[in-house]
């Protein structure tokens, strides 16, 4: 297996444009995470689906952040408009969490954003 | 609710040394619990984890931790290591069949020559 796949692995922009990043998951895989890590505020859950579903947003820091995911294999981030506080490296990680799972969580390996 | 509280933020040791990374969590139910490893620019990978059963676990590269039920703790260990450990450690905890996971906020590990 590929493992969990993250698109791109490093944005710059500019404050104020559309920011969107992708996720593909574990096949199989029925939760999928998206986390934020910044050096003040170390690793922070954002958003997790179940099932396409979402399930908890309460880590979304404000409206300019939405996540979807339309289907089983892929998911985006979107930051609109994008503002310098939102520089991070934001992870996407899956899981199987089925009856008897131990919630293994996998991680990709991080979009670096970079808002200038 | 649960928490997880990693109690150094940096850990400072010199090749083969001991390491002892510590961990401790709070629940009101039963969990299962994580230790994540992530190397300079990379994403994090499971380390170890313990469900059940014997309360000594092993990871890879000689990694070990310990559930501690009493103390609700699981700290981390490493007899001897290397300048290829150092990193940043992320102990975790989830509620069993909930999936959201609860990250510490982590321990850096400097190996030095």
């Amino acid at each position: 297996d590929a493992g969990v796949i993250q698109s791109p692995r490093h944005e710059v922009t500019e404050m104020g444009q559309e920011v969107t990043l992708r996720c593909k998951p574990i096949s199989g895989h029925d939760y999928l995470f998206w986390y934020r890590q910044t050096m003040m505020r170390g690793l922070e859950l954002l958003i997790y689906f179940n099932n396409n579903v979402p399930i908890d947003d309460s880590g979304m820091p404000e409206d300019r952040f939405s996540a979807k995911m339309p289907n089983a294999s892929f998911s985006t981030l979107k930051i609109q408009p994008s503002e310098p506080r939102d520089s991070a490296v934001y992870f996407c990680a899956s899981s199987f969490g089925g009856a008897t799972s131990t919630d293994t969580q996998y991680f990709g390996p991080g979009t670096r954003l970079t808002v200038l | 609710a649960q928490s997880v509280t990693q109690l150094d933020s940096q850990v400072p040791v010199f090749e083969e040394a001991p390491v002892e990374l510590r961990c401790n969590y709070s629940s009101s139910v039963s969990v299962y619990l994580f230790w994540y490893v992530q190397y300079p620019n990379q994403g994090l990978q499971l380390l170890l984890k313990y469900l059940s059963g014997s309360t000594l676990v092993k990871g890879i590269n000689g990694f070990e931790a310990e559930f501690n039920k009493s103390q609700t703790s699981f700290h981390l260990r490493k007899p001897s290591v290397h300048i290829s450990d150092t990193a940043e450690y992320f102990c975790a905890v989830v509620m069993r069949g909930r999936g959201k996971l609860i990250f510490g906020q982590g321990t850096e590990l400097s190996v030095k020559p």
